[in-house]
């Protein structure tokens, strides 16, 4: 079964430091790799997706980081606030199998004021 | 407003019952999908469709069953049959054509067994 892997599992960052969560894959089928923001009770929401083309994008505060070689991926945010305090998912679209997305395990981040 | 909904957001089941989660879309898409969200596991897709009457299971559909009558309805019935089905569920939609296939998703319904 396609992976991703995901760390930390969780995160505490004081106010405007930077909050770094890193993801890893296993399978080259992939062409698609977004983060997802979730609040408590909430649903996931869409913050910032990339391509394997493309080594960064950024988008405001945060900024996806893409190492195709090293099959890596990470998300950088800056000058974190306690507003940015969610559950982060990373995620993999498959090529293949209707085109479905597999999931990192998520990474917990607290931003202290 | 478009958007996905997920009835009920709670929901309390005994042991041996069948359940039905409800999730409309309203965005015109073509995919739906349930995923199970369990704590320090991620997302895991339980059945999606990407068309009307047509349904594919995903990584853990044992226990679950679906239906796809209509473009945006696609509920989940959570059965006896599934051995531990107290999680966090999420239904999501998405374009099947595009660059993306973005997810968007509901609020969730949390199923709890007693």
């Amino acid at each position: 079964q396609q992976q991703v892997k995901q760390s930390p599992q969780s995160l505490i960052v004081q106010k405007g430091g930077i909050s770094i969560i890193n993801c890893a894959y296993e399978n080259t089928a992939f062409d698609y790799f977004p983060w997802y923001q979730q609040f408590p009770g909430k649903g996931p929401a869409l913050l910032i997706a990339i391509r394997p083309d493309v080594s960064e994008k950024k988008e405001g505060r945060f900024t996806i980081s893409f190492n195709k070689s090293a099959k890596q991926f990470s998300l950088h945010i800056m000058d974190s606030q306690p507003g940015d305090s969610a559950t982060y998912f990373c995620a993999a679209r498959g090529t293949s199998r209707g085109q479905n997305f597999v999931f990192g395990p998520g990474t917990r981040l607290s931003v202290l004021p | 407003d478009g958007g996905i909904t997920q009835s009920p957001k709670y929901l309390f089941r005994k042991e041996g019952q069948n359940v039905t989660l409800s999730c409309e879309q309203n965005l015109n898409h073509d995919a739906m999908y349930w995923y199970r969200q369990d704590p320090g596991q991620g997302l895991r897709l339980i059945y999606y469709s990407q068309i009307v009457n047509d349904f594919q299971k995903g990584d853990i559909a044992e226990g679950y069953s679906v239906s796809r009558e209509k473009k945006e309805s696609f509920p989940l019935t959570v059965t006896s049959a599934q051995k531990n089905p107290t999680a966090f569920y999420l239904c999501a939609s998405s374009w099947t054509g595009g660059n993306t296939g973005e997810l968007f998703f509901g609020e969730g319904s949390r199923l709890t067994v007693l």
